[in-house]
């Protein structure tokens, strides 16, 4: 079974320029995460999407950040201007059909902006 | 809400000794209790969860965790340590209170070192 795919790997802009990040979460998952990892922090929810619908954006900094499942499968998430304190590592992660609560999550490898 | 403290930063150990990252959490229902494990340069791995029943948990690689509510914690253990457990550990937790969807939220990570 494929994982989660994430891309780009790695990503390197200046302040107030645009990034996009692309996700491809495991056939078949439904619920779909995104999550900011600051160096030194564990991951903090950013959005999470059932299908093509958004169930959780409290934490998304929506003046700047923007995320979207136009089809219900793969995922866009997108920063519009990037400031420094968004560098870190974006990841992706997904779960089984219904996005129980206590189903376990599975995470794509990142994708580490740095912002200079 | 809900909260997750790990409370130390790097946890060092001999190779064959046993091991032991602490996690204590904060809910105002009933919790969902998860560790993940990351390694360099990859997305967080699932070893284990505590949804109800049996408060000793069995996970991937050997590891086990012991969910103790009087005392809200839910420490990782496992009796003889590898070198290739050396990595970043992270407790998570998600709070059932109303049934609502509360999102998973993490500790800061512990990191830890196996010694050869």
């Amino acid at each position: 079974e494929a994982g989660v795919a994430q891309s780009p790997r790695y990503k390197i802009i200046e302040k107030r320029q645009s990034v996009a990040f692309w996700c491809n979460p495991i056939s078949g998952h439904a619920t779909l995460y995104w999550y900011q990892q600051i160096l030194g922090q564990g991951p903090k929810l950013l959005i999470q999407f059932q299908n093509n619908g958004v169930v959780d954006d409290s934490q998304l900094p929506k003046d700047r950040f923007s995320a979207e499942r136009l089809k219900g499968v793969d995922s866009t998430l997108k920063i519009q201007p990037a400031k420094l304190e968004d560098s870190a590592v974006y990841l992706c992660a997904s779960t089984q059909r219904g996005g129980l609560p206590y189903n376990e999550q599975f995470f794509g490898p990142g994708t580490r902006l740095t912002v200079l | 809400a809900q909260s997750v403290a790990q409370p130390e930063d790097q946890v060092n150990v001999a190779e064959g000794n046993p091991l032991t990252v602490k996690c204590t959490y904060s809910v105002s229902g009933n919790p969902y209790l998860f560790w993940y494990v990351q390694y360099p340069n990859r997305g967080l791995q699932f070893l284990l969860k505590y949804i109800t029943g049996d408060n000793l948990v069995k996970g991937s690689y050997g590891f086990e965790a012991e969910f103790n509510k009087s005392q809200t914690s839910f420490h990782l253990k496992k009796p003889s340590a590898l070198v290739s457990d050396s990595a970043l550990y992270f407790c998570a937790v998600r709070d059932l209170v109303n049934s609502g969807n509360t999102p998973l939220v993490f500790g800061k990570g512990t990191r830890l070192s196996v010694i050869a």
